[in-house]
Formats: structure tokens, sequence, C-alpha cells
């Protein structure tokens, strides 16, 4: 079966750095997402990486090794309002928007 | 275009009930997704068009369940005879022909079966 493994809390001060990891089973694998999620609120895209290795995005940065079938989501200079819920989220089909999402990852960022 | 958007955003309905829940992706994006929330869990995939046509639907997904993209555009999702048990978040989200691994979502229309 398909099956993703994140840590459920996280909790940590403005202006530090947090990794959230992500493993993965699943039967096939295209590529590892991240999504963060506010309260009420839509999920939002972060990252994406289908080869081995680090992407940067500003503040943010995702990792994947595909070898070890995990990956991890990067935050740094945390501030308040990176308070959400994260998602790691496998393409495990050629049907290029269909995946398998983890029960996510609550930050919480504290002053 | 301001992005995804869904209606209505909540509903409340006895169970039994049927109900329909409305998509409208971005215009330019020709493939559609629905998800599921529930409290605490991931999305859950339920089905997928590219154009009008239903390229996949999830083996979870009961009878009850059905989805029409007419002309390739909006979208609709109908509940029939609702149970408690479909009171969740339904998630719509949007992507263009060139897959760059994300996912455009609405704001999501909350279902309650009371």
């Amino acid at each position: 079966g398909q099956s993703l493994e994140q840590p459920s809390e996280v909790t940590a001060v403005e202006g530090a750095i947090v990794q959230i990891n992500c493993t993965y089973q699943t039967s096939g694998f295209y590529g590892l997402s991240w999504y963060q999620q506010h309260d009420g609120g839509a999920p939002t895209f972060l990252s994406y990486n289908a080869l081995d290795g680090l992407e940067e995005t500003g503040r943010f940065s995702s990792f994947l090794s595909r070898s070890d079938s995990y990956g991890y989501l990067l935050l740094q200079e945390l501030q308040m309002k990176d308070s959400a819920s994260y998602f790691c989220a496998v393409r495990d089909d050629t049907n290029a928007g269909k995946s398998t999402f983890g029960d996510g990852t609550t930050l919480t960022v504290k002053p | 275009d301001t992005g995804v958007s869904q209606d209505p955003r909540h509903k409340i309905t006895k169970r039994g009930q049927n109900v329909t829940f409305r998509c409208d992706p971005i215009s330019e994006h020709n493939r559609l997704y629905w998800y599921r929330q529930t409290l605490g869990q991931g999305p859950e995939f339920l089905t997928y068009f590219q154009n009008e046509a239903q390229l996949e639907k999830s083996r979870l997904l009961s009878d009850r369940f059905s989805a029409e993209r007419p002309k390739g555009s909006f979208s609709t999702l109908e509940i029939q005879r609702t149970e408690q048990g479909d009171s969740a978040m339904y998630l719509c989200a949007s992507s263009g022909t060139g897959y760059t691994g994300e996912l455009f979502f609405g704001e999501g229309s909350r279902l309650t079966v009371l």
C-alpha cells in the first residue's frame, strides 16, 4: 500500500531553522511535493523534487533522496506566519496531479 | 483569473439528502482534480479530469459519488444519499499540461452531514 510518514507536530521559535522529514513507501514514484495549509485555508504549493538533491526557494528548501525514500522541508528564519500544517505528497502515478499525501506536520512558531 | 473557486464554501445537510459542489478551475488549466480532506489528515484523491474526460476515479469512491466536467470547464461533484461519514472538506485543484509538481487548490467546500 501507499504510506507517507511525517512527524505530527513540531515547535520552534521565531528566527530558528526547522526541518520536517518525510519518508514514503509507494508503488510508484515520480516526485515529492510540499504544501502549506493554514487553518481553514487551501493547501498552497511550496516545492517539488523529482530528482535527488536540494531545491531552494527563498526561506524554504526541500531535499530528496530517492534511494532512501526520504525527503525533508527546511524552513529558515522562521516567522510567526509560518505556523501552519505542512504536507508532503508523493506523485505516485503517471497521472501528473494524482498524489498521495501524508497526514501533515503541524508547525507552531513561538515568539 | 484569481485562482480556483469552489461553491458553496459550507454545506450542512441531513443524512440521506443529495448535495452538489461546484469547482471553477484556473481558466487555462486542462486538468482538474477532486480531493477530500478530514480533520488531521492530508487530502485524499477522489477523481481526475483532463478536459471533459474523467480519466481516473479512486477505488475508495462509492457509487454515491459522481463527478462531471461538461465542456472541460467547471466541474461538479455530487454526493447522493449522504451519510455522516461523508462529512469532510472537498477540495478541488487544477493544473496545466506542463506539470511542475504544483496543484492549485481551491478553498474547499466543507460538508457537514447531520
